[in-house]
């Protein structure tokens, strides 16, 4: 059995301070974990993967997240906001090859100007 | 250029209507997927396939079918549209492997009246 839990639905922070987005998985197995960003009217776009090689992943338009298996958590970071990350950002866990992928219930990020 | 897409965008259909989600991927993908995207919630797998002639259920009980006749095209269809079907629909695809990114359509949302 596989599972995602976003911390917090919604997310404010003001341009140019530290964005944290929080995600804990559980899984029966060593997990690949994703951030998708979903933009209004739009659909899920992958910013970034963990595939079991570097623990800290680097995506697209300047995020990273961090895969801490003591913690069981893939937290996605950037470290200055912007108002054009203004979106609904997913993290999914997956055990692989057939396995389904599990997306949590997301969180919005608001950017303050 | 390589896309997945999805018409309609926005459908308003009253009660016992019969209803097709079209969804096309022009990527050579054999792994489609549809899921029910609701506020708050989060994304509810209703259907899969791995090619041509298999389709699956996914783990949300849905009154909707599906088909999967040529790679490129992955239909869903509602017999009998009800207002508990109001939801967003999004369509996706993978290639094969471990890990695989999903490629998201924009989306189409239904209001069943």
């Amino acid at each position: 059995a596989q599972s995602v839990t976003q911390l917090g639905s919604h997310v404010s922070v003001s341009e140019g301070a530290l964005v944290l987005l929080r995600c804990n998985y559980s899984s029966s197995v060593p997990p690949y974990l994703f951030w998708y960003v979903q933009y209004p009217n739009q659909g899920l776009q992958l910013l970034l993967k963990y595939t079991s090689a570097a623990t800290l992943v680097k995506g697209i338009n300047g995020f990273e997240a961090e895969f801490k298996k003591s913690e069981t958590s893939f937290h996605l970071t950037k470290p200055s906001a912007h108002m054009s990350d203004a979106a609904e950002y997913f993290c999914a866990v997956s055990a692989g090859g057939y396995q389904k992928v599990t997306f949590g219930t997301g969180t919005k990020l608001q950017v303050i100007p | 250029e390589a896309d997945i897409y999805q018409t309609p965008r926005y459908l308003v259909i009253g009660t016992g209507k019969k209803i097709t989600l079209e969804c096309s991927q022009t990527m050579g993908h054999d792994k489609m997927y549809w899921y029910q995207q609701d506020p708050g919630m989060e994304l509810h797998l209703i259907h899969y396939s791995y090619g041509v002639n298999s389709t699956e259920k996914g783990d949300l009980s849905s009154e909707s079918t599906v088909s999967r006749i040529r790679t490129e095209h992955f239909p869903l269809t509602l017999e009998s549209a009800r207002p508990s079907h109001t939801s967003q629909y999004l369509c996706a695809s993978s290639e094969e492997g471990t890990a695989e990114t999903q490629y998201f359509g924009p989306g189409t949302r239904l209001l069943v009246l």
